[in-house]
């Protein structure tokens, strides 16, 4: 099935550092969406890509849709403490005639003040 | 605009019993999905209702059972409750599913004995 690999697993940088993190699949997707979870909180869609290529951003936050569409990656600038979390990507995709949205594993993040 | 509404938030049940979880989505969303959250599974797809009718399926036994209500509403229903069901459950709606982003709710933490 389709599997997206997500990395790095975690991450632990100081305050005020920029971060990068990215999603990888061998198959297509239609569409990247990017969410962060807290701590006994769902997650909350930060960024939602459409087109191949495409680079949105969200305030300190930065996401690019791969131009393969097999990938994307998402920045953070200028990481603050409230950053904290675990960030998913996820991709959408049709297969056979349905829909099926695509999980990474996460990237945790730790923000040391 | 409320969110995504789930209860309850915590269950704790024995082995052999069943449950129900209940979601209310974002008003105006048609199409409700579930998923299953564990540590080392990351999130994993369980099932989507649009318009009272489930759509989408995942690799979960038939233990694991839904329902969409005409006013988009859901319920999910485990039965047989074994210790690995034990598990943060995610409902999310969109607007018509097919592309359109999740918005997740906060979750109901099911923990088996």
């Amino acid at each position: 099935g389709q599997q997206l690999n997500q990395s790095p697993q975690s991450m632990f940088i100081q305050e005020g550092e920029d971060v990068s993190m990215n999603c990888t699949s061998s198959s297509i997707f239609n569409t990247w969406l990017w969410y962060k979870q807290d701590p006994g909180e769902g997650p909350v869609l930060l960024i939602a890509l459409y087109k191949a290529g495409e680079l949105t951003s969200n305030g300190r936050l930065t996401a690019q849709f791969g131009i393969t569409r097999k990938d994307s990656f998402l920045n953070i600038s200028a990481s603050i403490p409230s950053d904290v979390g675990i960030y998913f990507c996820a991709g959408h995709s049709t297969q056979g005639g349905s829909e099926k949205l695509v999980f990474g594993k996460g990237t945790k993040l730790t923000v040391n003040p | 605009k409320a969110g995504v509404t789930q209860t309850p938030r915590y269950l704790i049940k024995t082995r052999g019993q069943q449950v129900t979880l209940s979601c209310s989505p974002i008003s105006g969303h048609r199409s409700v999905s579930w998923y299953q959250q564990t540590p080392g599974q990351g999130l994993q797809f369980l099932f989507e209702y649009f318009s009272e009718t489930q759509r989408n399926k995942g690799n979960f036994p038939g233990r694991f059972s839904g329902r969409q209500f005409s006013n988009s509403r859901s319920e999910m229903n485990v039965s047989t409750l074994e210790l690995g069901d034990s598990a943060l459950y995610l409902c999310a709606s969109s607007l018509r599913g097919n592309n359109s982003p999740l918005h997740f709710g906060n979750g109901t933490r099911l923990t088996v004995t």
